[in-house]
């Protein structure tokens, strides 16, 4: 079975710096990756996914994500931190051509200061 | 287009007493989940309806949870008798086969007194 590991549970930055959050994850082939973020409060809005192809996906709000087979991760980053972006990211990991059942990270926290 | 919808999206009741969430998702999505979130934690998979079946619900507390989805549209979760620890959001989530992209609802967030 799959499964992800997010190691940082709690991320500071400043705003307008560069953000970079990891995740980890677990099976055998190419999985299917996302990244989704929740607002305190909301549902989780999809950042992000790689299904194959170019390891560099782009996403909404000015966030990528780069896959990397040989390390299995998926890390998101942004170029330059918004308050706004103060949430907590959710890494999770699909199997192919299977059922849509995503296994979720524990998820990071991020604290954005002015 | 309109989103995943539930309700109600807070809920607190006393222990023992029973409990339901509703949800209604994206026209034309076969596929609904729901999924349990614990405070501090990733959202975890209870069941998984393919229209109106439900073909993975192995995370599903069969002794005191159990859902429906009639006419492979709406659904609802139900917990009888609900206990403490059962305090949590719950979150439904609808997706078009074969896109591996799940649409989330804001959640029911259940308190357990």
């Amino acid at each position: 079975a799959q499964s992800v590991t997010q190691p940082d549970i709690h991320i500071t930055v400043s705003e307008g710096a560069s953000l970079e959050l990891r995740c980890n994850y677990s099976y055998g082939a190419t999985p299917y990756l996302f990244w989704y973020v929740q607002s305190p409060g909301q549902g989780l809005q999809l950042l992000l996914k790689y299904f194959s192809g170019d390891t560099l996906v782009q996403g909404i709000k000015g966030f990528e994500a780069e896959f990397k087979r040989s390390q299995s991760s998926f890390n998101l980053r942004k170029p330059s931190v918004h308050w706004s972006d103060a949430a907590e990211y959710f890494c999770a990991v699909g199997v192919p051509g299977g059922s849509e059942k995503l296994v979720f990270g524990k998820g990071t926290k991020l604290t954005v200061n002015p | 287009e309109a989103g995943v919808v539930q309700s109600p999206r807070y809920k607190i009741i006393e222990k023992k007493q029973p409990v339901a969430f509703w949800c209604n998702p994206i026209s034309g999505h076969n596929t609904l989940y729901w999924y349990l979130q614990n405070l501090g934690q990733g959202p975890e998979l209870l069941i998984r309806y393919e229209n109106e079946e439900a073909v993975d619900d192995s995370q599903l507390p069969k002794d005191r949870f159990s859902a429906e989805r009639l006419k492979g549209v709406d659904s609802t979760l139900k917990i009888q008798p609900a206990e403490l620890g059962d305090s949590a959001v719950y979150l439904c989530a609808s997706s078009q086969p074969n896109t591996g992209e799940l649409f989330f609802g804001e959640g029911s967030r259940l308190t357990v007194l």
